[in-house]
């Protein structure tokens, strides 16, 4: 199975500054298909998850732009520009190329200092 | 709007039985796969089963390969998890979510297995 490692596991940050989470694979996502089937969620405290990004940097609808998603091969990452309250929560990769099964990064909780 | 709404979760025993529904709307549900996710109290994200649209493919994570079935009526608009001879460790919140890659998901079912 591809396994996710997400880096920070924890990541204070100032309100207004930037932040940036990590996700390493295990082995490269291209599928043969030539897409990475690579996604960003993102879980609210007490809410469940909401997809941001699909297929590494896709954003989806009503997503703010200061989050954008990057990366290829086995290194990816999500950033966010400025750092706002309504951030905070917890933010997971996960990968559909290699399935069954799906993975998931062990999640990276995000929180204002 | 895509809703998906979760219910027939509870407290059961070890070994007992339960079975998960999902209400699915806003959206041609027989046009997708659709997926089980679950996490454990104060834990990550898992995968747990997924179905192919017509039903014809499903695919399970080791941990529940012969104890749980996932099902679906098109007609009805609805996805089942079927969960058999439970562990402590299947306690989790279940949602059920859209494609395998997984796009929308409901707000989950919390499912307590307890001696």
């Amino acid at each position: 199975d591809v396994v996710l490692t997400q880096s920070p596991l924890s990541l204070p940050v100032t309100l207004g500054q930037p932040a940036s989470i990590s996700c390493r694979s295990s082995q490269s996502l291209v599928h043969s298909d030539g897409n990475t089937y690579l996604n960003w969620f993102q879980q609210r405290p007490g809410q469940s998850p909401r997809r941001l990004f699909y297929k590494v940097s896709n954003r989806d609808s009503g997503v703010p732009d200061r989050f954008s998603g990057s990366g290829s091969g086995t290194d990816f990452t999500l950033k966010i520009s400025r750092v706002e309250a309504e951030d905070v929560g917890v933010y997971y990769c996960m990968q559909g190329t290699h399935w069954p099964p799906v993975t998931f990064g062990g999640g990276t909780k995000v929180e204002i200092k | 709007e895509v809703q998906l709404v979760e219910s027939g979760g509870g407290l059961v025993q070890p070994g007992e039985s339960l079975r998960l529904s999902c209400a699915a709307s806003g959206f041609t549900f027989s046009k997708f796969w659709m997926t089980w996710a679950r996490q454990a109290p104060g834990k990550g994200l898992e995968w747990v089963a997924t179905i192919k649209e017509d039903g014809s493919e499903k695919y399970y994570m080791d941990s529940v390969e012969g104890r749980f079935t996932i099902s679906r009526d098109n007609a009805k608009n609805s996805l089942y998890l079927q969960m058999n001879s439970l562990r402590v460790e299947d306690t989790a919140v279940y949602y059920c979510a859209r494609q395998r890659t997984v796009d929308y998901w409901g707000q989950g079912i919390l499912v307590t297995v307890s001696p």
